[in-house]
């Protein structure tokens, strides 16, 4: 069974720093390109980054773009995301997802709440 | 930017079909994802590649996709079916990143 657990969100002040993890079981991990997601409360989804399989490539939201930093360790089946200088429109429900490319992601994970604020 | 435009609500009676619309410039030649999300849940991937079901949706799912529109349809809707859904397409004509529609309530009357 695929399963994608995330971890590593709270509670952080405007200009602080958060490191999510997603730990990936019941699959190839290294074989599948990883996203985040989020979705601000009561708010729709927006796609946040991607990395390729063996970091063949990465790509940005704007929104986040020099901000944040994907990564991922195949060998320990987790997929990163580096969180710095975060601001109040960051808070947000964070999801895990798999995809076979770039295109669309078949499995999700739970999601964990990072929330901005002072 | 590319922007995907969804209703925001959509309502529907028992039995009957429900349609959702995904606009975008173009967006017959782009593929179209579409996810199912409930309250308190994750989304879920209900169709992909305009039309494919992943294994476990109904066949009661079901999407196209051609011009300015793409379409998801649900046939003899059910109570369960109440939820949001999202179309998606990844972008990489100008730039690379996924883009989401900003999601339709379907309401089950």
């Amino acid at each position: 069974e695929v399963q994608l657990v995330e971890s590593g969100g709270g509670l952080v002040r405007p200009g602080g720093s958060l490191r999510l993890s997603c730990a990936a079981s019941g699959f190839t991990f290294s074989a599948y390109t990883m996203t985040w997601v989020r979705q601000a409360p009561g708010r729709g989804l927006e796609w946040v980054s991607s990395i390729g399989t063996s970091w063949t490539y990465i790509y940005y939201a704007d929104s986040v773009k020099g901000r944040f930093t994907i990564s991922r360790d195949n060998a320990k089946n987790s997929l990163y995301l580096q969180m710095n200088n975060l601001r109040a429109d960051d808070t947000a429900l964070y999801y895990c997802a798999r995809g076979p490319g770039t295109g669309y992601y078949d499995h999700w994970g739970q999601g964990i709440l990072v929330t901005v604020s002072s | 930017s590319y922007v995907l435009t969804q209703p925001p609500s959509v309502s529907v009676a028992p039995g009957k079909t429900a349609i959702i619309t995904c606009g975008g410039n173009n967006i017959g030649s782009k593929s179209v994802h579409w996810y199912q999300q409930k309250p308190g849940q994750a989304p879920v991937l209900v169709i992909y590649l305009d039309s494919d079901r992943p294994s476990g949706i109904p066949e009661r799912f079901s999407g196209s996709n051609s011009g300015n529109t793409a379409t998801l349809t649900i046939t003899r809707v059910e109570a369960g079916d109440e939820a949001g859904y999202f179309c998606q397409v990844w972008e990489s004509s100008s730039d690379h990143r996924g883009v989401f529609g900003g999601g339709t309530k379907l309401t089950v009357l």
